[in-house]
């Protein structure tokens, strides 16, 4: 079945550093999507990609979707201490039969220190 | 908050008993998806419901089991509790089932 890797697993920063976290899926897929997961919180949408090639931004974020369908990045500039939580890919099967279905990476954990 | 609501939020249950846990999606959504995330893990898909049919299945067995109301709400029922069963069960409503998912805050579950 379709995997979602997604790395790194942590990654720790200084207030004021840049973060970036890559995503690879084993098959090609119809978008992706990111989300962010605050400490005892819920997965909250941040973006939707769905063109090849792709790139969006959110203020300080950057989302990129690869040429292929297949991998996808998130790009944090100048990390904040809000900026801290488990950051998610989550892609849907382009070939899949569930419409909808998400596949989620493991995410990645963020720590800022101030 | 996205106007996804589960109940109840926290719940303890035995090893091989039944537990239901319960959705009521946002106005106007009428897809909902059920999620398992054990801690440290991203959240891994159970099903989808939408307009009342399932429109989908993860790889989890027929102890899973769900229902979608004609209102949208949902309702996911687990079977002969396991331990492994230990996690946080979200619910996601979408206006469509390929669209961004608002997921509530979860049902944390405790089989002992």
């Amino acid at each position: 079945g379709q995997q979602v890797m997604q790395i790194p697993q942590y990654q720790h920063v200084q207030e004021g550093e840049d973060f970036t976290t890559y995503c690879n899926s084993s098959t090609t897929l119809s978008n992706i999507q990111w989300y962010k997961q605050r400490p005892g919180g819920h997965p909250v949408f941040l973006i939707q990609l769905v063109k090849s090639g792709e790139v969006k931004k959110q203020k300080r974020l950057t989302f990129q979707f690869g040429e292929a369908k297949k991998n996808s990045s998130l790009h944090i500039t100048a990390t904040q201490t809000t900026d801290v939580g488990t950051y998610f890919c989550a892609g849907s099967d382009a070939g899949g039969t569930s419409y909808g279905k998400l596949t989620f990476g493991q995410g990645t954990i963020l720590t800022v220190h101030p | 908050e996205t106007g996804v609501t589960q109940s109840p939020t926290h719940l303890i249950k035995t090893r091989g008993q039944q537990v239901t846990l319960r959705c009521s999606s946002q106005s106007g959504h009428n897809t909902v998806s059920w999620y398992q995330q054990a801690l440290g893990q991203g959240p891994q898909f159970i099903f989808q419901y939408y307009r009342e049919e399932e429109n989908g299945r993860g790889n989890f067995p027929p102890r899973f089991s769900g229902l979608q109301f004609p209102n949208y709400s949902s309702e996911l029922n687990v079977n002969a509790l396991e331990l492994d069963d230990s996690a946080l069960y979200l619910c996601a409503s979408s206006p469509t089932g390929n669209t961004e998912a608002f997921f509530g805050q979860g049902t944390r579950l405790t089989v002992v």
